[in-house]
């Protein structure tokens, strides 16, 4: 079975600085990884995945993510983040061949101004 | 577009009360549907999911139970709540033999149990 650690529980970090979320999960095959974005009593929404090819994916609102195969790793990272980034991430995975999702803890992000 | 509804928005229940709360999803056929518990600082908890209509597998034993009468209706139940089952509970659905195994997430709802 899969696992997925988040650690870091909450980030607190001003405007306009850089942010980076750390995942590191654990499996013994082939998996798709994802973050997911939740913001104040709403659902999840997705914000990248990576399912094969360029290790490096990236999201429409400047967030990045990178694949690290030898150091099992999926770390979210934005340049320069906005008070309206603050929200809860959580990095989930999947194996490649079943379609369940295993997510972690979750990090909440909270960017002061 | 697939849409997906959850529905109450907010709940507040007395201890014991019965529960139901329903999940529709739009513009899909067949899909994989599936119910998660989010309760504070516990991150995500999938409680049930669903392949199709009348097939229900439970992922940790509980005090609730899940039930697909139609093909996108997937409906959360519970007999007698228990002041543990407050949380913010999120419906999801992904597509059968989907390359990816995304999920879709609905609004959730919010249950407090008193």
């Amino acid at each position: 079975a899969q696992s997925v650690t988040q650690l870091d529980s909450q980030v607190p970090v001003f405007e306009e600085a850089p942010v980076e979320l750390r995942c590191n999960y654990s499996s013994s095959v082939s998996v798709y990884l994802f973050w997911y974005v939740q913001y104040p009593n709403q659902g999840l929404q997705l914000l990248l995945k990576y399912l094969s090819g360029s290790t490096l994916v990236e999201s429409i609102n400047g967030f990045e993510a990178e694949f690290n195969k030898s150091q099992t790793s999926f770390h979210l990272r934005k340049p320069s983040v906005h008070i309206s980034d603050t929200a809860e991430y959580f990095c989930a995975v999947s194996r490649t061949s079943y379609g369940k999702l295993t997510f972690g803890q979750g990090t909440i992000l909270t960017v002061h101004p | 577009s697939q849409t997906i509804h959850q529905w109450p928005a907010t709940l507040v229940q007395p201890v014991g009360s019965p529960l139901s709360l329903e999940c529709t999803v739009e513009g899909t056929s067949n899909p994989n549907l599936y119910w998660y518990r989010q309760a504070a600082g516990r991150g995500l908890q999938l409680l049930f999911y669903s392949v199709g209509i009348g097939q229900i597998s439970s992922e940790v034993p509980q005090n609730l139970s899940a039930s697909r009468p139609q093909d996108r209706q997937f409906i959360l139940s519970s007999k007698k709540l228990l002041l543990s089952d407050s949380g913010f509970y999120l419906c999801a659905w992904s597509e059968v033999g989907g390359a990816y195994n995304e999920q879709f997430f609905g609004p959730g709802t919010r249950l407090t149990v008193l």
